[in-house]
């Protein structure tokens, strides 16, 4: 079973851009849950996506959004770029069996 | 809100056993989660507790207490390539409802020849 799939890799935006990040879940899994990973931060939660629904978001500002496909793809959305931004997101995705969350590569982002 | 501690650094020696200790005080406790993340990687699942006691899985076992609010990570027969940062994530929220992961800032475990 191919894993969690990420593009880009690697992006490079400057300040007030926008970006959209996607990710591909594991085949069969159907929540998507999006995640920041900073040195001083560690990883904090974005947001959760499940059928297409946001289930669950964290304490980021509204220039972050996502959505899900009906093919449980997942895409995120940062708007006006800040240098904080700077970051690897990370998304992963869960199934049934306990739920377990399976993360993908990561996009590594930086904000100039 | 969630708290989870964990300590920042530990240092082991190849062949020898370490335990990573993590502690949490949250409300709708739903599992407690560790992964490894080697540097420049993401991280990767190791093992899940939701009912006390020990989870065995080859060199790794971990270890839940609810009534304490304490896990541990136990690594045995430790190998160069176990250096990582081990991070610990507690999951709130009940089945078939909004899941979220909170996670500690990771234990970066240096094992040394």
């Amino acid at each position: 079973k191919a894993g969690v799939t990420q593009t880009p890799r690697y992006l490079i935006k400057t300040r007030g851009q926008q970006v959209t990040l996607s990710c591909s879940p594991i085949s069969g899994h159907r929540s998507v849950s999006w995640y920041q990973q900073t040195p001083g931060q560690g990883l904090q939660f974005l947001f959760e996506y499940f059928s297409e629904t946001q289930r669950n978001k964290g304490n980021f500002p509204g220039r972050f959004s996502g959505r899900q496909f009906s093919n449980s793809r997942s895409e995120m959305n940062v708007s006006t770029l800040e240098l904080g931004d700077s970051a690897l997101y990370l998304c992963a995705s869960s199934g049934t069996a306990q739920e377990t969350q399976y993360f993908g590569p990561g996009t590594r982002l930086l904000v100039l | 809100g969630q708290n989870i501690d964990q300590p920042t650094e530990m240092t082991a020696t190849e062949g020898a056993i370490v335990q990573i200790n993590c502690t949490y005080q949250t409300s709708g406790f739903n599992g407690l989660f560790w992964y490894q993340q080697h540097a420049g990687e993401a991280p990767t699942f190791l093992s899940y507790n939701v009912l006390d006691g020990l989870e065995e899985k080859g060199r790794f076992s971990s270890f839940l207490s609810r009534s304490k609010g304490y896990s541990y990570l136990l690594l045995k027969e430790l190998q160069m390539k176990d250096s990582a940062s081990y991070l610990c994530a507690v999951r709130k929220g009940s089945s078939g409802s909004a899941r979220q992961l909170t996670f500690g800032s990771g234990t970066q475990l240096t094992v040394l020849p």
